[in-house]
């Protein structure tokens, strides 16, 4: 099974500064994907980007974008110009491009709590 | 995007009694969802994959007779909690799979907290 590691259990970032989330995950497949989501207080899941393991360039949405290391199975988020309403909890996900028992089921990491600070 | 809804939002319950949560998707058919739960500041773990129209494939040490899923349709999932005991007090979390375009996306539901006393 693919594990996802999330190394930073809470970061804390002041407004309008940069700051960098970690994922590693292991796998032995060579097609899957990759995603970040937010959970605010709300509890609500919401996407912030995915990256295809297939393209080389990584993903950017916005204020968002990714550093994809295939060979190293790395998979960091850089938030740029934080703003408080980032604040939450982030979770790194992978999912398996092959139809396993689980379907198409994503695979979470434990989550890294971010503080944005005024 | 697409929209998921869960109903309810949050229940109590008494131990013992048994507790249905739906899973929607408003807006676009989706022949798979998922179910997850989530304890407090910890991940989300998966507990079944919901497919319509057959049975469900639950993760292992998911007791299938006590989470029953059922996906009749290609809008709804269902999780029954039966006899519920206050160990199942947790949040339940639902996705849909939208296939309507080439980069295939899962949105989450809300979410149902339940506590069961």
């Amino acid at each position: 099974a693919q594990t996802v590691t999330q190394s930073q259990p809470e970061m804390s970032v002041q407004e309008a500064e940069t700051v960098t989330l970690s994922c590693t995950y292991d796998t032995s497949e060579s097609d899957y994907y990759l995603f970040w989501y937010k959970q605010p207080p709300s509890r609500q899941m919401i996407l912030v980007i995915r990256q295809e393991a297939y393209k080389q360039q990584n993903a950017t949405e916005n204020r968002f974008s990714v550093n994809f290391q295939k060979a190293a199975k790395s998979f960091s988020l850089k938030i740029s110009d934080s703003q408080l309403g980032d604040a939450a909890m982030y979770f790194c996900a992978y999912r398996s491009a092959i139809n396993s028992n689980s379907g198409y089921a994503l695979n979470f990491g434990k989550g890294t709590s971010l503080l944005v600070t005024p | 995007g697409a929209v998921v809804s869960q109903h309810p939002s949050w229940v109590i319950c008494k131990s013992g009694t048994s507790v249905k949560i739906e899973c929607r998707s408003l807006d676009f058919q989706a022949t798979t969802m998922f179910w997850y739960r989530q304890f407090p500041k910890q991940s989300l773990m998966l507990m079944a994959t919901s497919n319509e129209g057959s049975k469900a494939t639950y993760e292992q040490g998911v007791e299938k007779d006590k989470f029953l899923i059922n996906h009749a349709s290609l809008t709804l999932s269902t999780l029954t909690v039966t006899s519920a005991h206050p160990e199942d007090s947790s949040f339940y979390i639902c996705s849909a799979r939208d296939l309507r375009t080439a980069q295939e996306t899962q949105y989450f539901g809300p979410g149902t907290r339940l506590l069961v006393l």
